[in-house]
C-alpha cells in the first residue's frame, strides 16, 4: 500500500525567517512524482512544487525547494524569506497513478 | 496554467435528494479526472477516477451507487450524490491532469445536507 505521512500537524514561523515541512511516503513503485500542495482558506488547492522520482536533482521554484531523499523515502519542503500570503495547509502528494495525499501541516507565518 | 472549474461551489440540499457536481477543464481536453472528498481540518480523500467514455474506478470503501459519476466528454465529468444525507455534507473538490500529468484542482463544492 501507498501511504503519504506529514508529521507536523502545524508550524509556525516568523516573516523573512526559513521553515522546513516534512513529509515521508512508502511505495514499491520505481516511478512516480511528490508534489507539495498549498491549501489557503479559500480551499483552492494551488501547485507550490513538483519533483519526478527519477530525477536526483531536488526541484526548486523560487523561494520553495525540495529535499528529495528518494532511499530514504523522505520529501521536504524549505520555503525560505516566509511570507505572510504562505500561511495556509500544505499537503504532500504522491502519485504513480491517482493521488494520496499526505494529513497536511497548518503552516502559520507570524508578523 | 490550465484551468478546472466546478459547479456548484455551494450547494444546500433536504436529506434524500439528489445533488450534481460538474466538473470542467476549461481550455484542454481530459480523458480521466479525479474527484475528492475533504472534511473540515483533513486531507483530501481520492474517491473514484473518472474516465472519458468508461466506467469510473472507485476507491475502496466508496459507495458506487451513492457517488455517481459521468464523464461525459473529454471535458465535463459530473459527481451525483444520491439521496443525500447528513453525513454527506463535505468539500468535493475535481482534478485533471494536462497533457504533462499536471494536476490543476477545481476550486471545490462545499455541500450541506439538511
Amino acid at each position: 500500500a501507498q501511504t503519504v505521512t506529514q508529521s507536523q500537524p502545524e508550524m509556525s514561523v516568523q516573516e523573512a525567517e526559513t521553515v522546513t515541512l516534512s513529509c515521508t511516503y512508502d511505495t514499491s513503485e520505481s516511478n512516480y512524482y511528490l508534489f507539495w500542495y498549498k491549501q489557503p482558506p479559500s480551499r483552492q488547492m494551488i501547485l507550490v512544487i513538483r519533483q519526478e522520482a527519477y530525477k536526483q536533482q531536488n526541484a526548486t521554484e523560487n523561494r520553495f525547494s525540495v529535499n528529495f531523499q528518494k532511499a530514504a523515502k523522505s520529501f521536504s519542503l524549505k520555503i525560505s524569506d516566509s511570507q505572510l500570503g504562505d500561511t495556509a495547509m500544505y499537503f504532500c502528494a504522491f502519485t504513480a497513478w491517482g493521488y494520496i495525499f499526505g494529513t497536511g501541516t497548518r503552516l502559520k507565518v507570524l508578523a | 496554467g490550465a484551468v478546472v472549474s466546478q459547479h456548484p461551489s455551494w450547494v444546500i440540499c433536504k436529506s434524500g435528494t439528489s445533488v450534481k457536481i460538474e466538473c470542467r477543464s476549461l481550455d484542454f481536453q481530459a480523458t480521466t479526472m479525479f474527484w475528492y472528498r475533504q472534511f473540515p481540518k483533513q486531507s483530501l480523500m481520492l474517491m473514484a477516477t473518472s474516465n472519458e467514455g468508461s466506467k469510473a474506478t472507485y476507491e475502496q470503501g466508496v459507495e458506487k451507487d451513492k457517488f455517481l459519476i459521468n464523464h461525459a466528454s473529454l471535458t465535463l465529468s459530473t459527481l451525483t450524490v444520491t439521496s443525500a444525507h447528513p453525513e454527506d455534507s463535505s468539500f468535493y473538490i475535481c482534478s485533471a491532469p494536462d497533457t504533462y500529468d499536471e494536476q490543476f484542482f477545481g476550486p471545490g463544492t462545499r455541500l450541506t445536507v439538511l
